[in-house]
């Protein structure tokens, strides 16, 4: 059973709606992710918080807006999206040290598969 | 500009044959190089990793070689078997980021019973 769980599993929403995508980390790290998965495409890294900042924000539209309210949580806000925003959404968490190296590799939740309508 | 390129974009192996996936890289900055497993529904997987400092790694059946004057590192399935088949992902970090990793495309292996 995955250490990273996110919610909702699926989700359909309209242009016009706001929607939040929710994930949570029981590992005990300190760092923590928001990637985009499109079909025949790499990984695209969104956003990572280390110790609870942001320390990343990777050119990403600001229709797509992070929250980390501890190192356990991390949500994702949505609104306006457009279809081409319709993917599966991947949250991952990791411990970093306070020279920003990796300590533990990447643990992934199983994604929220998103559609934008 | 794609940093790690992968191939072949999908496999069909026959089971009890060998899976070979390739990756090669640009940044010479890269000393951590992961490959990752994903099946369907689920996220990815760390299966190996490996850093520059050794050509060959090998857990089970899955093998990592290391080409580092080529900047390529390449995945080895040795005996494949139906659950094996799941996209695999190579991934690269270093330099000034070392938690950022840079993925691959993935690969799509279906292993035939």
């Amino acid at each position: 059973e995955t250490g990273v769980t996110q919610t909702p599993r699926h989700l359909v929403m309209g242009m016009t709606n706001k929607k939040s995508l929710k994930c949570e980390q029981h590992l005990g790290h300190n760092a923590m992710y928001w990637y985009k998965q499109s079909a025949k495409k790499p990984l695209e890294l969104m956003f990572v918080y280390s110790l609870e900042e942001r320390v990343e924000n990777n050119s990403v539209p600001s229709r797509f807006s992070p929250e980390c309210p501890n190192s356990s949580h991390l949500f994702l806000h949505l609104h306006t999206l457009q279809p081409e925003d319709s993917a599966l959404y991947l949250c991952a968490s990791s411990q970093v040290s306070l020279r920003g190296t990796y300590n533990s590799p990447l643990h992934f939740g199983n994604g929220t598969r998103l559609t934008v309508t | 500009q794609q940093q790690v390129k992968q191939s072949p974009q999908s496999l069909i192996v026959q089971k009890g044959g060998i899976s070979i996936i390739n990756c090669a890289y640009e940044n010479t900055a890269f000393d951590y190089f992961p490959w990752y497993q994903q099946f369907p529904g689920k996220g990815p997987a760390l299966l190996i990793a490996i850093r520059p400092d050794v050509s060959e790694k090998k857990e089970g059946r899955f093998t990592i070689s290391f080409n580092k004057s080529a900047k390529q590192f390449s995945l080895h399935i040795m005996d494949s078997q139906p659950g094996d088949s799941a996209t695999y992902f190579c991934a690269a970090s270093g330099g000034g980021s070392n938690y950022k990793l840079t993925f691959g495309k993935g690969t799509l292996l279906t292993v035939n019973p």
